[in-house]
């Protein structure tokens, strides 16, 4: 089965940094862009950075900029999203997502996982 | 913030066609394809209609999209009970070089 897994979420101070994964598995992960959305409690969806098949190429959402950084290893099938200088308007689930269909651009996410929850407080 | 907006709710009853609009700017859906997705309460979301109007192998026909300038259309046909939930529409945005999502539908069914 095509599959995306989260992890490593859970509750951190503000001015502090945490690190999620995303194991991926049934697909050939290298092929894809992938992305991380978030949404906070309540709240819409907020996409937040996506990444080349290679590492190449990386985007961010303005308001995570300097912050955080998107990184993938192809040989561990694994995405991650260094967090770091968390606010309390970082306090979501965040979601890893496959880009498909365009390999850039216009793709769509088509596979997601089950999310993982980020909560900033003290 | 989000820069493509939708009206916050829609509703209809079973059987009938419900329209959710989605409208953004020539940076974005002016000039890139539009998503769809569908988020049932307490699950991640699900891709409904990619690259304006396609339908992924297993969306009910019952769905469908459309893009015309710098907006977009979701509709839902012969409405069902199941299909109570979040709609979000999502293109990439050239100038601010990120994708971006509408504000969201909660689409009610009466």
């Amino acid at each position: 089965d095509v599959q995306l897994v989260e992890s490593g979420g859970g509750l951190v101070q503000p001015g502090g940094s945490l690190r999620l994964s995303c194991a991926a598995s049934g697909f050939t992960f290298s092929s894809y862009w992938m992305t991380w959305v978030r949404q906070g409690p309540g709240k819409g969806l907020e996409w937040v950075a996506c990444i080349k098949q290679d590492g190449s190429q990386k985007y961010y959402v303005d308001s995570v900029k300097g912050r955080f950084t998107i990184s993938r290893d192809n040989a561990k099938n694994s995405l991650y999203l260094q967090m770091s200088s968390l606010r309390a308007e970082d306090t979501a689930v965040y979601y890893c997502a496959r880009q498909a269909y365009y390999d850039g651009r216009d793709d769509a996410f088509d596979i997601w996982g089950q999310g993982t929850m980020v909560t900033v407080s003290s | 913030q989000s820069v493509l907006t939708q009206p916050p709710s829609a509703s209809g009853t079973p059987g009938q066609r419900v329209t959710i609009s989605c409208s953004g700017s020539s940076s974005n859906i002016g000039s890139n394809t539009v998503n769809w997705y569908q988020q049932l309460p307490g699950t991640a979301p699900k891709l409904l209609i990619y690259s304006n109007n396609q339908r992924p192998s297993g969306v009910p026909d019952r769905f469908s999209g459309s893009k015309s300038g710098t907006s977009a259309s979701l509709a839902i046909s012969g409405l069902q009970s199941e299909d109570e939930a979040d709609f979000y529409c999502a293109a990439w945005d050239d100038s601010l070089d990120g994708f971006v999502f509408g504000t969201g539908t909660k689409v009610t069914v009466l």
